[in-house]
């Protein structure tokens, strides 16, 4: 059964900081895995999603790298700025057709 | 024009009651889903549709009962509801296959509280 682990639950920055959001699973047979952000009383929105052959993915201050023998994923946030406040959650797929398992997330303070 | 709609987006009743939530997507997509957000923040997949048919279903009471009436429309119905379906309830899509991404869509959730 996988499970997926984000340490710490909670973290708090100050402005201008790089962030580094960590996520652990424990089978590394994945199909991909996909970080979301969550605001408070907000869906999720989809920031990157990293397919099984890739090692990362960009899209802007956001970097995501995959590290499937070892089961990590890294979402590393340049510049922190007091709008990347959130919880950050990263899912992972087994296979095509699966359910996503999601881990706790991580709540994200950028302080000004 | 948004991608993942849910409606309604507060839900406050009271135990024993019946309620829906309806969920639509405009995105093409031929697999639909809903998730569980408890109190703690950790969302678990309740059920997910690919093209109208049922192919995941998590171990959820069977007072909870999804519909899909068309690709785009996913439907949840809940009777007899209990104080510990107080949660926020998520809608998400995606294509499956070649022809998408895989990339998970959420809607923007249905909060319900049963008093």
């Amino acid at each position: 059964k996988q499970e997926v682990t984000q340490i710490p639950a909670a973290l708090s920055v100050p402005e201008g900081e790089n962030l580094v959001l960590n996520c652990s699973f424990t089978d590394s047979a994945i199909y991909n895995l996909q970080w979301f952000r969550q605001d408070p009383g907000k869906g999720l929105t989809s920031l990157l999603l990293i397919q099984s052959s890739q090692r990362e993915q960009t899209s802007g201050r956001l970097n995501a790298s995959l590290d499937k023998s070892s089961g990590r994923s890294t979402l590393y946030i340049a510049a922190s700025q007091p709008g990347d406040s959130a919880t950050y959650l990263c899912a992972v797929r087994r296979a095509a057709g699966n359910k996503l398992t999601f881990g706790g997330g991580t709540r994200v303070l950028v302080k000004p | 024009d948004t991608a993942v709609s849910q409606t309604p987006k507060y839900l406050v009743t009271q135990m024993g009651n019946d309620k829906s939530i309806k969920c639509e997507q405009n995105l093409g997509h031929d697999t639909m889903y809903w998730y569980k957000q408890d109190s703690k923040k950790f969302l678990k997949i309740m059920f997910s549709y690919n093209n109208k048919e049922l192919i995941i279903n998590e171990t959820v009471p069977n007072r909870f009962s999804p519909k899909s009436p068309d690709k785009a429309h996913l439907n949840l119905h809940i009777n007899s509801l209990e104080l510990g379906d107080s949660a926020v309830y998520f809608c998400a899509s995606r294509q499956v296959g070649t022809s998408g991404t895989g990339e998970l869509f959420f809607g923007e959730g249905s909060r319900l509280t049963v008093l």
